[in-house]
């Protein structure tokens, strides 16, 4: 079975720029989350999708990154404008459905903004 | 806010010792929960989960989980230095699955 895809690995971009990850999940899993990773802080959930619809962006800094997930399949997550403190590995993950919540990670894409 | 807190160590254990990690969260509506292994440069891995009360044991890994005390811990036996990495604990809230993180404790296991 394939896991969690992402694209791309790595990323540098200047201030004020704007960047778009990829992210296909798990084949049949119906729940694909964004996260954001500091360096040494845990994951922190910027958005979570149960098949195509929104279920929690509480914590989506909704003034500059935006996500989407046509056809409840893969997801885009865009930053725009980028800061200095959006630096950081945006993982993807995704879990089946109701009753197995347990999530899988994709790589990840680590964003460097200078 | 519901919290998932961890020391974040490093927790520095001699090789064949246990490795006991900790986590305590504040949601009582948690109903799983959740470690997971991010050595570095990696993305998290999934080692354990527990639903129910107890202990859960698989290989050299022990979860615990007390609900009444909002506790959770991971048990390595036979702790070796291939473990060394951060152990991530996470619980669960809502009912769309919504999967909370710790910070994350840092192992370290000395041979």
């Amino acid at each position: 079975e394939a896991g969690v895809a992402q694209s791309p690995r790595y990323k540098i971009i200047e201030k004020r720029q704007s960047v778009a990850f990829w992210c296909n999940p798990i084949s049949g899993h119906a729940t694909l989350y964004w996260y954001q990773q500091i360096l040494g802080q845990g994951p922190k959930l910027l958005i979570q999708f149960q098949n195509n619809g929104v279920v929690d962006d509480s914590q989506l800094p909704k003034d500059r990154f935006s996500a989407e997930r046509l056809k409840g399949v893969d997801s885009t997550l865009k930053i725009q404008p980028a800061k200095l403190e959006d630096s950081a590995v945006y993982l993807c993950a995704s879990s089946a459905r109701q009753g197995r919540p347990e999530a899988f990670f994709g790589q990840g894409t680590r964003l460097t903004v200078v | 806010q519901k919290e998932v807190e961890q020391n974040s160590g490093p927790l520095s254990v001699p090789e064949g010792a246990i490795a006991s990690l900790n986590c305590t969260y504040s949601d009582r509506g948690s109903q799983s929960f959740f470690w997971y292994r991010q050595y570095s440069g990696k993305s998290p891995e999934l080692i354990m989960f527990i639903y129910s009360n107890g202990d859960k044991e698989d290989g050299r890994f022990t979860a615990q989980l007390n609900k009444a005390s909002q506790y959770v811990s991971l048990l390595i036996r036979d702790s070796q230095p291939s473990d060394s990495a951060t152990y991530l604990c996470a619980g669960d809230s809502g009912g769309y699955q919504k999967v909370t993180f710790g910070i994350g404790t840092k192992l370290q296991v000395i041979p």
